[in-house]
């Protein structure tokens, strides 16, 4: 899987948005960008996922260039409960009898703090 | 997503002894993974569980060390055996998420080895 660069630390206040950068200038054409967090104490979460088109759910947009070689992930209105590492992982996704059964190869990721 | 439990959700051990950590899945998944977070590093996978078959372990994780049993579809135990402070971490299990090709992790075990 490629690797992924993200800066160690970010603060961000409360009700704005939170952008977290992630560069993956080695990525293949057939990996996609995953968004996952970890609250304090509590085992990582999914927040989002994409291949090349920007995405968006109820709880982040992730937005992709399109040479894919870097993303971002988009908390439009940050909350004190949005505080928590937040990792970004490139890997390929399965159909069929792999599906959810690739590893996951997790970075050191970016601790954001939401400032009252 | 699934409901998963884990057993215990932190113990305090003595070095030289062994703990045996459960996770519980509420629906049946063919793979179950476990992963160790030690203290103020990211998460690395310890080793793959899949039913009916012997775990598939990472490079510098042997089985002596972390024997896994998974003897149905719903449960695994992971075993840390011979603990030392260095085992001292968050050990988590996942499994397969049925909607979204990735992971559902549990709440995680907290083990410290005195």
């Amino acid at each position: 899987d490629a690797k992924t660069t993200q800066p160690p630390s970010m603060d961000c206040a409360e009700g704005r948005a939170a952008n977290l950068p992630c560069n993956h200038s080695t990525i293949s054409g057939n990996e996609y960008v995953y968004w996952y967090r970890q609250i304090h104490s509590q085992g990582p979460q999914y927040i989002i996922h994409g291949l090349k088109n920007n995405e968006t759910n109820e709880m982040a947009s992730l937005i992709i260039t399109e040479d894919r070689k870097s993303s971002t992930l988009i908390l439009p209105h940050a909350t004190l409960r949005d505080t928590a590492v937040y990792y970004c992982i490139v890997r390929v996704a399965y159909r069929g009898s792999n599906f959810g059964n690739e590893k996951l190869t997790f970075g050191t990721g970016t601790r954001l703090t939401i400032i009252p | 997503s699934a409901v998963i439990s884990q057993k215990p959700s932190r113990d305090i051990c003595q070095r030289g002894t062994s703990l045996t950590i459960q996770c519980q899945v509420d629906s049946q998944v063919t793979m179950m993974f476990w992963y160790r977070q030690q203290p103020g590093q990211s998460l690395t996978l310890i080793a793959t569980a899949n039913q009916g078959s012997e775990a598939t372990y990472e490079s510098g994780f042997v089985i002596d060390k972390f024997p896994i049993s998974r003897p149905n579809l719903t449960f695994s135990t992971l075993t840390v055996s011979n603990m030392s402070p260095e085992d001292s971490s968050i050990y988590l299990c996942s499994v397969p998420d049925r909607v979204v090709d990735t992971q559902y992790f549990g709440p995680g075990t907290r083990l410290t080895v005195l």
